[in-house]
């Protein structure tokens, strides 16, 4: 079965600082994966999708097939990056669309 | 344009009620999903539709019910409640096909006595 793993349930890092949010997955087929980030009493929103490859308030993720891996990562953290991440993947279901499996998310905080 | 709406924000049930939970969208998408988001587990996918009078099953579909009557609307009912199913509900759309962005609704928070 399809699954989505995020090893941290809480991160903590000092502002300036780098931070990387794991995630691995287990799916046969060729994943589509996806960053959702929810800020405080707002609604979950896509942050970033591999299939765009690109860098969205400086996070950045790569897909690693071989790890089975999609860890995002920002060079530098900001106090406003403090939020609730969730990594996600796409099943296909045959002829019939496809839907979301998302991981148990890693609350980011970022200290001043 | 509102986006992803959900109604009702916060709702209390006694064990064995029944209630419905309504998701509406403004962006004409064809695909909308329901989700629970229990702490430590993530959101787990409980329906979905793509497209207007269709739905299908999603992760955890037991104990609940849908309905996509009109393309705009897509119905959660729980026909008898039980304390399992409290919980934050999402509702979420997107276009048709393969890898779109989901948008998601402020939530609907339940609690089952």
């Amino acid at each position: 079965a399809q699954r989505v793993t995020q090893p941290e349930k809480l991160l903590s890092v000092f502002k300036g600082a780098p931070v990387e949010l794991k995630c691995n997955y287990s799916y046969s087929g060729s994943p589509e994966l996806f960053w959702y980030v929810q800020y405080s009493r707002q609604r979950l929103q896509l942050l970033l999708r591999h299939i765009s490859r690109e860098s969205i308030k400086g996070f950045t993720a790569d897909l690693n097939k071989g790890e089975t891996s999609f860890h995002l990562k920002k060079p530098f953290a900001q106090e406003e990056d403090s939020a609730m991440y969730y990594c996600a993947l796409t099943v296909n279901r045959d002829n019939y669309g496809q839907n979301f499996v998302f991981g148990p998310g890693t609350r980011l905080s970022v200290l001043p | 344009n509102a986006g992803v709406t959900q109604t009702p924000k916060f709702r209390v049930l006694k064990t064995g009620q029944s209630m419905t939970l309504l998701c509406a969208q403004d962006m004409n998408h064809e695909y909308m999903y329901w989700y629970r988001q229990d702490p430590g587990m993530g959101l787990r996918l409980i329906h979905y539709s793509v497209g207007e009078g269709t739905t299908a099953k999603g992760e955890v579909p037991d104990g609940y019910n849908v309905s996509r009557l009109k393309k705009q609307n897509f119905l959660l009912g729980l026909e008898s409640a039980a304390p399992s199913q409290t919980s934050v509900y999402f509702c979420a759309s997107s276009e048709a096909g393969s890898y779109e962005t989901q948008y998601f609704g402020p939530g609907t928070r339940l609690l089952v006595l």
